[in-house]
C-alpha cells in the first residue's frame, strides 16, 4: 500500500537548519510529484514547495525562497526538505503530500525552534 | 495567489441531519482543456494528517462514504455531508491545485449540535 513515512520530531535553536525526510513506498517514486505543506499549531495550512520526482524540477513559496531547498535520493525513494536560517515562526508541523490534490500524506514532523 | 474563502468558520448539526461547507476562490479553478475543476477537499482530525475526500471538485475518493458530495464549478463550491455522524466530528478544508502556490481555505470545524 502507499505510504509516506517522514523523520521525526527535531527541536532546533534560532538561526540552525533543519533536514526532514519523507520515505516513499507501495507506487513507482518518480510518477508523483511530492509538495511540502505545514501547520502551525491550531492554524491553517501554508504551501512550502513543489518537486517533479521525475526532473528533480522544484518551486519554493516565495516566503520562504533562499532559505528552503527540496532535495531527491531515488535510489532509497526519498524526498528531503531542508529549511536553514530558522526563525521561531517556523515552528510547525511539516507534511509532505503526494499530487497537487494530495491524495496521500506523510504523518507530520513537528519542527520546534526556540532558544 | 489564489485565495480561498471558506464559510462558515464553525458549524454545529444534529446528528443525522445535513452540513454544508462553502468555499469561494478569488479565481477561476475550471481549466477548460479537460474542464476539470482543480478543487479537493480534506477532512482533518486532531493529530492527524489531512484526509483527502474529494478531488476534482466532485470525485470523491475511493473508501469515502457517500454521504460525503463536492459541487461546484468554477468559483464556487460546497462540500456537504448528508446524515452527520458523530465521527464526521473534524476540521474541513478546501485547498487549490489549479497553480502555485497551492492554497487552503481556512478551514471548518464542524461539531455536533
Amino acid at each position: 500500500q502507499v505510504q509516506l513515512v517522514q523523520s521525526g520530531a527535531e527541536v532546533k535553536k534560532p538561526g540552525a537548519s533543519v533536514k526532514v525526510s519523507c520515505k516513499a513506498s507501495g507506487y513507482s517514486f518518480t510518477k508523483y510529484d511530492i509538495n511540502w505543506v505545514r501547520q502551525a499549531a491550531g492554524q491553517g495550512f501554508e504551501w512550502v514547495g513543489w518537486m517533479n520526482l521525475e526532473t528533480g524540477d522544484t518551486e519554493y513559496a516565495q516566503k520562504l525562497q533562499g532559505r528552503v531547498t527540496i532535495t531527491r535520493d531515488s535510489s532509497i525513494s526519498t524526498v528531503y526538505m531542508e529549511v536553514s536560517s530558522l526563525r521561531s515562526e517556523d515552528t510547525a508541523v511539516y507534511y509532505c503530500a503526494r499530487n497537487g490534490m494530495g491524495d496521500y500524506w506523510g504523518q507530520g514532523t513537528l519542527v520546534t525552534v526556540s532558544s | 495567489d489564489i485565495v480561498l474563502t471558506q464559510s462558515p468558520d464553525s458549524l454545529a448539526v444534529s446528528l443525522g441531519e445535513r452540513a454544508t461547507i462553502n468555499c469561494k476562490s478569488s479565481q477561476s479553478l475550471l481549466f477548460n482543456y479537460n474542464n476539470k475543476n482543480y478543487l479537493a477537499w480534506y477532512q482533518q482530525k486532531p493529530g492527524q494528517p489531512p484526509k483527502l475526500l474529494i478531488y476534482w471538485a466532485s470525485t470523491r475518493e475511493s473508501g469515502v462514504p457517500d454521504r460525503f458530495s463536492g459541487s461546484g464549478s468554477a468559483t464556487d463550491f460546497t462540500l456537504t455531508i448528508s446524515r452527520l455522524q458523530a465521527a464526521d466530528v473534524a476540521v474541513y478544508y478546501c485547498q487549490q491545485y489549479y497553480t502555485r502556490p497551492l492554497t487552503f481555505g481556512g478551514g471548518t470545524k464542524v461539531e455536533i449540535k
